[in-house]
């Protein structure tokens, strides 16, 4: 699994726009991957999930995207909105956690 | 229906000190995991419970650290002769089994260690 990192990488997207977040993972038998948001002062909250055995799933709003080939997981987030700011993790057959990005939206 | 909870949310102790953190899970769920977070940082996996099965100790960063899950429910982290760098906040998560199941996270213990 991915070690944490010492600083969290910003993503600053307009208020209205779409957010794609990405995410590398390590372990190519992972099966299993999950998307969390964490807004300050709190515990990390499910978004959305995918299974290995597919490319792609949508949520309200949000899609997630697999691609196994280069153990590579996104997370796109349609029409921005400023209760999106927070910060985004991927996780690979929990427990193991990216290191997290932080979606600043600019007004 | 109840989340995860834990407590206390805030703890501040003495460098040496021992601490004990506790999680209750949701009722029902098997797994239970404890995460630290250091301030704008990453997740970094500590401990894990699946049920009745030995617990998987390989994230616990020293000896200092150790949790014990009774009943398969409520679950104690503890800390001893806490140093300044284990200062962070301590997250506790359960799923209804094991790993491929969403896990559902508690509010944390913040632990300032001074």
């Amino acid at each position: 699994g991915e070690s944490v990192g010492l600083h969290l990488p910003t993503l600053s997207v307009q208020e209205g726009d779409n957010s794609i977040i990405n995410c590398a993972y390590s372990n190519s038998a992972s099966d299993y991957f999950i998307w969390y948001k964490q807004e300050s002062g709190k515990g990390p909250q499910f978004i959305i999930d995918i299974r290995s055995n597919m490319d792609k799933r949508q949520g309200q709003r949000v899609t997630v995207l697999l691609n196994k080939t280069v153990k590579h997981l996104s997370l796109q987030i349609a029409a921005t909105q400023p209760g999106d700011s927070a910060v985004y993790f991927c996780a690979e057959d929990p427990p193991i956690f990216g290191k997290g990005t932080r979606l600043h939206i600019l007004p | 229906g109840a989340g995860v909870s834990q407590s206390p949310s805030n703890k501040v102790t003495e460098k040496g000190k021992d601490v004990e953190l506790r999680c209750d899970p949701i009722s029902g769920h098997t797994a239970l995991y404890w995460y630290r977070q250091s301030l704008g940082q990453g997740l970094e996996f500590l401990i894990y419970f699946q049920g009745n099965s030995a617990p998987d100790k390989s994230g616990l960063p020293s000896d200092r650290f150790s949790a014990e899950r009774t009943g398969g429910s409520v679950s104690t982290l503890t800390i001893q002769r806490t140093q300044q760098e284990d200062s962070a906040v301590y997250l506790c998560a359960s799923s209804p089994g094991g790993a491929g199941l969403e896990q559902y996270f508690g509010p944390g213990t913040r632990l300032t260690v001074t």
